[in-house]
Protein backbone atom coordinates (compact mmCIF):
# COMPACT_ATOMS: atom_id res chain seq x y z
CA UNK A 1 0.00 0.00 0.00
CA UNK A 2 1.20 4.11 -0.44
CA UNK A 3 2.78 4.69 2.60
CA UNK A 4 4.67 8.30 2.78
CA UNK A 5 6.94 8.35 5.87
CA UNK A 6 8.23 11.45 7.86
CA UNK A 7 11.07 12.43 10.09
CA UNK A 8 10.82 13.25 13.19
CA UNK A 9 9.92 15.78 15.05
CA UNK A 10 12.53 19.20 14.92
CA UNK A 11 13.09 22.08 17.11
CA UNK A 12 14.42 25.21 16.27
CA UNK A 13 16.16 28.46 17.19
CA UNK A 14 14.55 31.63 14.77
CA UNK A 15 16.80 32.48 12.18
CA UNK A 16 17.32 28.64 11.68
CA UNK A 17 16.17 26.18 8.94
CA UNK A 18 14.77 22.89 9.15
CA UNK A 19 14.86 19.91 6.04
CA UNK A 20 11.71 17.43 6.75
CA UNK A 21 12.43 14.51 4.56
CA UNK A 22 9.33 12.15 3.40
CA UNK A 23 9.93 8.88 2.22
CA UNK A 24 7.49 7.18 -0.57
CA UNK A 25 6.82 2.95 -0.73
CA UNK A 26 4.25 1.09 -2.38
CA UNK A 27 4.26 3.07 -5.58
CA UNK A 28 6.54 4.18 -8.34
CA UNK A 29 7.96 7.27 -7.16
CA UNK A 30 8.70 8.88 -9.74
CA UNK A 31 4.77 8.99 -11.35
CA UNK A 32 3.22 11.17 -8.95
CA UNK A 33 3.85 15.04 -7.74
CA UNK A 34 4.75 15.71 -3.95
CA UNK A 35 2.77 18.38 -2.11
CA UNK A 36 3.90 20.13 0.84
CA UNK A 37 1.51 21.41 3.29
CA UNK A 38 1.83 23.02 6.60
CA UNK A 39 -0.94 22.99 9.16
CA UNK A 40 -0.69 25.33 13.15
CA UNK A 41 -2.57 24.38 15.39
CA UNK A 42 -6.41 24.62 15.26
CA UNK A 43 -5.99 26.76 12.06
CA UNK A 44 -6.77 25.17 8.38
CA UNK A 45 -3.83 23.45 6.14
CA UNK A 46 -1.46 25.80 4.19
CA UNK A 47 -0.49 24.84 0.46
CA UNK A 48 3.76 25.31 0.62
CA UNK A 49 4.32 24.12 -2.83
CA UNK A 50 4.38 21.32 -5.14
CA UNK A 51 7.67 19.19 -6.99
CA UNK A 52 7.62 16.49 -9.68
CA UNK A 53 10.29 13.88 -8.38
CA UNK A 54 10.76 12.82 -12.58
CA UNK A 55 11.55 16.12 -13.91
CA UNK A 56 12.57 17.79 -10.84
CA UNK A 57 10.11 20.66 -11.64
CA UNK A 58 8.41 22.53 -8.87
CA UNK A 59 6.07 25.48 -7.98
CA UNK A 60 6.00 27.32 -4.30
CA UNK A 61 2.96 29.32 -3.31
CA UNK A 62 3.61 33.06 -3.29
CA UNK A 63 4.21 33.24 0.48
CA UNK A 64 6.88 30.90 0.96
CA UNK A 65 9.03 31.92 -2.85
CA UNK A 66 12.54 33.04 -1.47
CA UNK A 67 12.75 30.98 1.77
CA UNK A 68 11.44 27.20 0.83
CA UNK A 69 13.26 24.53 -1.55
CA UNK A 70 12.13 21.66 -2.32
CA UNK A 71 14.06 18.95 -3.59
CA UNK A 72 13.91 14.82 -4.39
CA UNK A 73 16.60 12.04 -3.87
CA UNK A 74 14.92 9.19 -6.70
CA UNK A 75 17.68 6.66 -5.95
CA UNK A 76 15.79 6.32 -2.22
CA UNK A 77 12.48 7.53 -3.25
CA UNK A 78 12.64 10.62 -0.86
CA UNK A 79 11.53 13.85 -1.18
CA UNK A 80 12.63 16.68 1.03
CA UNK A 81 11.17 20.51 2.29
CA UNK A 82 13.67 23.02 3.67
CA UNK A 83 12.38 26.12 5.19
CA UNK A 84 15.23 28.70 6.27
CA UNK A 85 14.48 32.04 8.19
CA UNK A 86 12.49 30.66 10.33
CA UNK A 87 10.01 32.54 12.92
CA UNK A 88 8.13 31.67 15.68
CA UNK A 89 5.09 31.74 12.72
CA UNK A 90 6.67 29.06 11.43
CA UNK A 91 5.90 26.20 14.10
CA UNK A 92 3.39 23.94 12.56
CA UNK A 93 3.08 20.15 11.63
CA UNK A 94 4.19 20.05 8.47
CA UNK A 95 2.87 17.60 5.86
CA UNK A 96 3.74 15.85 2.26
CA UNK A 97 1.07 14.67 0.38
CA UNK A 98 0.91 12.65 -3.11
CA UNK A 99 -1.21 13.59 -5.60
CA UNK A 100 -4.02 11.37 -6.53
CA UNK A 101 -3.29 10.85 -10.04
CA UNK A 102 0.13 11.07 -11.60
CA UNK A 103 -0.24 14.33 -13.33
CA UNK A 104 -1.26 17.93 -11.08
CA UNK A 105 -3.88 16.44 -8.94
CA UNK A 106 -4.90 17.47 -5.32
CA UNK A 107 -3.20 16.05 -2.96
CA UNK A 108 -4.91 12.37 -2.28
CA UNK A 109 -3.26 9.73 0.35
CA UNK A 110 -1.09 12.26 2.98
CA UNK A 111 2.32 11.74 5.54
CA UNK A 112 2.22 11.56 9.19
CA UNK A 113 3.33 14.82 9.46
CA UNK A 114 6.44 16.29 11.02
CA UNK A 115 6.08 18.79 14.08
CA UNK A 116 8.57 21.89 13.70
CA UNK A 117 8.55 24.19 17.02
CA UNK A 118 10.49 27.60 16.47
CA UNK A 119 11.19 28.69 19.78
CA UNK A 120 14.21 30.82 21.29
CA UNK B 1 -7.78 34.08 6.79
CA UNK B 2 -8.46 31.22 4.45
CA UNK B 3 -9.27 31.70 0.70
CA UNK B 4 -12.23 29.47 0.94
CA UNK B 5 -15.01 30.18 3.61
CA UNK B 6 -16.35 27.15 5.73
CA UNK B 7 -18.53 27.45 8.66
CA UNK B 8 -16.39 26.75 11.71
CA UNK B 9 -18.72 24.66 13.12
CA UNK B 10 -21.55 22.12 12.17
CA UNK B 11 -23.17 19.41 14.16
CA UNK B 12 -26.20 16.89 14.45
CA UNK B 13 -28.11 13.72 15.75
CA UNK B 14 -26.86 10.30 15.04
CA UNK B 15 -29.01 9.60 12.02
CA UNK B 16 -29.57 13.25 10.86
CA UNK B 17 -27.90 14.11 7.64
CA UNK B 18 -25.71 17.47 7.34
CA UNK B 19 -24.65 19.50 5.20
CA UNK B 20 -21.18 21.31 5.04
CA UNK B 21 -20.51 24.46 2.57
CA UNK B 22 -17.21 25.80 0.84
CA UNK B 23 -17.62 28.94 -0.80
CA UNK B 24 -15.06 30.34 -3.20
CA UNK B 25 -14.33 32.59 -6.11
CA UNK B 26 -14.24 32.37 -9.82
CA UNK B 27 -10.73 31.32 -9.47
CA UNK B 28 -10.79 28.80 -7.64
CA UNK B 29 -14.02 26.41 -6.96
CA UNK B 30 -15.60 28.58 -10.18
CA UNK B 31 -13.20 27.00 -12.43
CA UNK B 32 -11.97 23.71 -10.52
CA UNK B 33 -12.86 20.63 -8.72
CA UNK B 34 -12.81 20.66 -5.03
CA UNK B 35 -11.34 17.83 -2.55
CA UNK B 36 -13.15 16.82 0.62
CA UNK B 37 -10.73 15.78 3.32
CA UNK B 38 -11.44 14.51 7.50
CA UNK B 39 -9.02 15.06 10.56
CA UNK B 40 -8.96 13.56 13.50
CA UNK B 41 -6.84 15.44 16.14
CA UNK B 42 -3.35 14.60 16.37
CA UNK B 43 -3.94 12.65 12.81
CA UNK B 44 -3.25 13.16 8.82
CA UNK B 45 -6.27 14.83 6.44
CA UNK B 46 -7.76 11.59 4.80
CA UNK B 47 -9.09 12.17 1.73
CA UNK B 48 -12.90 12.00 1.70
CA UNK B 49 -14.15 13.41 -2.10
CA UNK B 50 -12.40 14.03 -4.85
CA UNK B 51 -13.01 15.88 -7.95
CA UNK B 52 -15.90 17.40 -6.38
CA UNK B 53 -18.09 14.66 -6.48
CA UNK B 54 -16.10 11.15 -6.22
CA UNK B 55 -15.62 8.90 -3.09
CA UNK B 56 -12.04 7.42 -2.92
CA UNK B 57 -12.33 3.58 -2.38
CA UNK B 58 -13.57 2.18 1.33
CA UNK B 59 -15.17 5.84 1.74
CA UNK B 60 -18.36 5.15 2.19
CA UNK B 61 -21.19 6.42 0.43
CA UNK B 62 -22.64 8.07 3.47
CA UNK B 63 -20.47 10.60 2.33
CA UNK B 64 -20.87 12.96 -0.70
CA UNK B 65 -19.64 16.09 -2.59
CA UNK B 66 -21.35 18.54 -5.08
CA UNK B 67 -20.54 21.99 -6.59
CA UNK B 68 -22.68 24.30 -7.80
CA UNK B 69 -20.40 28.05 -8.89
CA UNK B 70 -18.36 29.56 -6.96
CA UNK B 71 -19.63 26.97 -4.25
CA UNK B 72 -19.02 23.23 -2.72
CA UNK B 73 -20.77 21.26 -0.57
CA UNK B 74 -20.12 18.06 1.59
CA UNK B 75 -23.02 16.33 2.96
CA UNK B 76 -23.16 13.78 5.39
CA UNK B 77 -25.81 11.40 5.60
CA UNK B 78 -27.25 8.66 8.62
CA UNK B 79 -24.54 10.53 10.94
CA UNK B 80 -22.49 8.26 13.20
CA UNK B 81 -20.50 8.80 16.11
CA UNK B 82 -17.08 8.26 14.46
CA UNK B 83 -17.77 11.18 11.90
CA UNK B 84 -17.09 13.58 14.52
CA UNK B 85 -14.02 15.35 13.37
CA UNK B 86 -12.60 18.72 11.20
CA UNK B 87 -13.86 18.29 7.75
CA UNK B 88 -11.19 20.67 4.76
CA UNK B 89 -11.90 21.56 1.22
CA UNK B 90 -9.68 22.17 -0.79
CA UNK B 91 -9.06 23.67 -4.85
CA UNK B 92 -7.01 24.76 -7.38
CA UNK B 93 -6.32 28.35 -7.26
CA UNK B 94 -5.51 30.00 -10.88
CA UNK B 95 -4.33 28.57 -14.33
CA UNK B 96 -0.65 27.04 -15.28
CA UNK B 97 0.92 28.54 -12.24
CA UNK B 98 -1.79 27.92 -9.59
CA UNK B 99 -1.84 27.18 -6.18
CA UNK B 100 -3.83 24.81 -4.12
CA UNK B 101 -5.86 26.87 -1.65
CA UNK B 102 -7.48 25.30 1.56
CA UNK B 103 -10.80 26.19 3.93
CA UNK B 104 -10.31 27.18 7.47
CA UNK B 105 -12.23 23.70 8.62
CA UNK B 106 -15.22 23.21 9.64
CA UNK B 107 -15.73 21.23 13.33
CA UNK B 108 -18.21 18.53 12.98
CA UNK B 109 -20.22 17.63 16.46
CA UNK B 110 -22.51 14.39 16.86
CA UNK B 111 -24.49 15.07 19.35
Amino acid sequence: QVQLVQSGAEVKKPGASVKVSCKASGYTFTSYDIDWVRQATGQGPEWMGWMNPHSGDRGYAPKFRGRVTMTRDTSVSTAYMELTSLTSDDTAVYFCARGLRPGRWLPGDWGQGTLVTVSS
Amino acid sequence: QSVLTQPPSASGTPGQRVTISCSGSGSNIGSNTVNWYQQFPGSAPKLLIYSSNQRPSGVPDRFSGSKSGTSASLAISGLQSEDEADYYCAAWDGGLNGYVVFGGGTKLTVL
